[in-house]
């Protein structure tokens, strides 16, 4: 399957600070990334859908100056949590789409683990 | 109605026993279905993806598809205890959400005693 990277896998931080995740498609061009987050025992939740050149396309309830995303390239897409508060802590996981002539399929970056202090 | 509903479990079998995970979905133009396995602490990973009425193997994995009873399971066969997670159904062209986005079952968890 085709091969997504996070980085960092994960991060410690103090309240109100910021943090950028890099979400990178390794051997593919991803037009479209998805950013979820998940906390613990719970489902995945969408947060994002970012668009390479374009702006993301923010879930309902998802505060999207708090998340800012950015989807510079074909290759890389990034989340920065702004002014992190503790309620922030979770784990975040982006997908990006790989596209055949008749099918899409999402594949998963290994996930960064958010803990703000 | 949950989009897309799994049972949470656990799921417990026996080690070589076939495990079968069930999953419904409420939109009848839902067109690609997906089975992940998400290990404790991991992200999801891509086990099967379904598109057509029927059956479709992969080794020890069945994905069955019955679109007019809007149903899709995965079927494990010779379960071992490294099959032990949480499988997560995926479907992707429901009409509210957008074509591309995958909406995904709460998980159900899999438990495969030795």
């Amino acid at each position: 399957g085709a091969v997504v990277s996070q980085h960092p896998s994960w991060v410690i931080c103090k309240s109100g600070t910021s943090v950028k995740i890099e979400c990178r498609s390794l051997d593919f061009q991803a037009t479209t990334m998805f950013w979820y987050r998940q906390f613990p025992k719970q489902s995945l939740m969408l947060m994002a859908t970012s668009n390479e050149g374009s702006k993301a396309t923010y879930e309902q309830g998802v505060e999207k100056d708090k998340f800012l995303i950015n989807h510079a390239s074909l290759t890389l897409s990034t989340l920065t949590v702004t002014s992190a508060h503790p309620e922030d802590s979770s784990f975040y996981i982006c997908s990006a789409i790989v596209r055949t002539s008749d099918t899409d399929t999402q594949y998963f970056g290994p996930g960064t683990r958010l803990t703000v202090l | 109605q949950k989009e897309v509903e799994q049972n949470s479990g656990p799921l417990s079998v026996p080690e070589g026993a076939i495990a079968s995970l069930n999953c419904t979905y409420s939109d009848r133009v839902s067109q690609s279905f997906f089975w992940y396995r998400q290990y404790s602490g991991k992200s999801p990973e891509l086990i099967m993806s379904i598109y057509s009425n029927g059956d479709k193997e992969d080794g020890r994995f069945t994905a069955q598809l019955n679109k007019a009873s809007q149903y899709v399971s995965l079927l494990i066969r010779d379960s071992q205890p490294s099959d032990s997670a949480t499988y997560l159904c995926a479907v992707k062209g429901l009409r509210n959400t957008g074509f591309q986005k995958l909406v995904f079952g709460t998980g159900t968890r899999l438990l495969v005693s030795p």
